[in-house]
């Protein structure tokens, strides 16, 4: 199956620094990635739609000015965590479609663990 | 993103056993449904995904749709230690976004 990377794995940051995590994908290209966020024992709950060369959809309580999407390459999108507090640590995950068509599965991520302390 | 409900859980079953999970969904025209897994710590791998009424299988697990009740369900066959996981019910809305269930943690006991 395609291959999607994320990083960093993890990284701990103090209040109030700006955080980016990179999404790409390896053997192929995406138009579209997928950012979610996952707290512990909850399940994933998607952010934010990435589109390659246009604005990012963010979901419905989701701070689109928080949490910056740049999706500036087939193979590339960025989440940046701005001004993150401690409330922002949760584990990020991104995905991308899969090549076939119709059956809507994502590739996934491994994840970013962040740490605001 | 609708509505996906799983049965809570935690499921503790005993090797060998059938762990059986269900999940419902509220949009009707909801078209494909997955099940992934995820152990604690990392992010979800599919292990199914189905689209028509019936059965699908796949080595030990077996996926069942009813679209006409709004169910679908996945059953793991001769459970093994290494099955003790979180399984994620997902259901595609449209574009490929995914709503996912809360989960259900399954422990198989040795």
């Amino acid at each position: 199956g395609a291959v999607v990377s994320q990083h960093p794995s993890w990284v701990i940051c103090k209040s109030g620094t700006s955080v980016k995590i990179e999404c790409r994908s390896l053997d192929f290209q995406a138009t579209t990635m997928f950012w979610y966020r996952q707290f512990p024992k909850q399940s994933l709950m998607l952010m934010a739609t990435s589109n390659e060369g246009s604005k990012a959809t963010y979901e419905q309580g989701v701070e689109k000015d928080k949490f910056l999407i740049n999706h500036a390459s087939l193979t590339l999108s960025t989440l940046t965590v701005t001004s993150a507090h401690p409330e922002d640590s949760s584990f990020y995950i991104c995905s991308a479609p899969g090549l076939a068509g119709g059956s809507g599965e994502q590739f996934f991520g491994p994840g970013t663990r962040l740490t605001v302390l | 993103q609708k509505e996906v409900e799983q049965n809570s859980g935690p499921l503790s079953v005993p090797e060998g056993a059938i762990a059986s999970l269900n999940c419902t969904y509220s949009d009707r025209g909801s078209q494909s449904f997955f099940w992934y897994r995820q152990y604690s710590g990392k992010s979800p791998e599919l292990i199914m995904f189905i689209y028509s009424n019936g059965d699908k299988e796949d080595g030990r697990f077996t996926a069942q749709l009813n679209k006409a009740s709004q169910y679908v369900s996945l059953l793991i066959r001769d459970s093994q230690p290494s099955d003790s996981a979180t399984y994620l019910c997902a259901v595609n809305e449209n574009d490929y976004k995914l709503s996912f269930g809360a989960g259900t943690t399954v422990t198989v006991r040795a």
